[in-house]
């Protein structure tokens, strides 16, 4: 059955060091979008793909975070240098946003949980 | 201060009562949705209210989306411990196209 698939599932790293995150939406799907999730912050909107094209990534922080879809089927996350106020859970969700003003329903992986030490 | 916010943040109750939950903003979106949480997963989408004044039933979950369009309920009737869960509101204002934002969640605990 159709679900968003991401890897790693849970991934340690040490401070300084690049992660990459992946997202496969769902196929057909053309939308994408990346949260982060903390017990303080809840879900935080980090960046927003249509049609592969990103659309707004105005709550990432742009020194370190990167997001880019190099095809319909996959999302890429990548955060470098890795620091330890990165640890979280990192959602990616694929839905369809067919017209300008409709708000796409999203359809979440399990995420990636992070743990920068 | 969140665009979306959610009240209460936590509620814990015995198997049987009833509860509300408020989505509330000064904003307005053209739709609401909710969703519902289980830890280890991502939220799965409950229902979308799209109309002001709309009510949508889901068993014994009533979902309302005020008249102005700025907020929204969740009424559940003789809680169940498998509701137990963190319910979140989402939608995107109207003038920020598509851009889907969550409130801070209500985290339900349903005791036997």
């Amino acid at each position: 059955d159709a679900r968003v698939t991401q890897t790693p599932r849970h991934k340690v790293t040490e401070m300084g060091q690049e992660v990459t995150m992946r997202c496969q939406p769902i196929l057909g799907h053309n939308t994408v979008f990346w949260y982060r999730q903390t017990m303080m912050q809840g879900l935080e909107l980090l960046a927003y793909f249509r049609n592969r094209a990103p659309l707004d990534d105005s709550g990432m922080p742009k020194d370190r975070f990167s997001a880019e879809m190099p095809d319909a089927t996959l999302a890429t996350l990548k955060i470098q240098p890795s620091e330890p106020r990165d640890s979280a859970v990192y959602f990616c969700a694929s839905g369809l946003g067919p017209k300008t003003g409709d708000t796409p329903e999203a359809f979440f992986g399990q995420g990636t949980r992070l743990t920068v030490v | 201060t969140q665009l979306l916010e959610q009240s209460p943040q936590f509620l814990s109750i015995q198997e049987g009562e009833n509860l509300t939950v408020y989505c509330n903003s000064s904003s307005v979106f053209s739709s609401l949705q909710w969703y519902r949480q289980e830890p280890g997963e991502g939220p799965v989408l409950l229902v979308t209210v799209v109309t002001g004044g709309e009510v949508k039933k889901l068993k014994r979950l009533t979902f309302q989306f005020g008249d102005a369009r700025k907020d929204s309920s969740l009424h559940i009737t003789a809680a169940q411990p498998g509701d137990t869960g963190l319910y979140l509101c989402a939608g995107a204002p109207v003038r920020a196209g598509n851009m889907l934002t969550f409130g801070g969640g209500t985290r339900l605990m349903v005791k036997p």
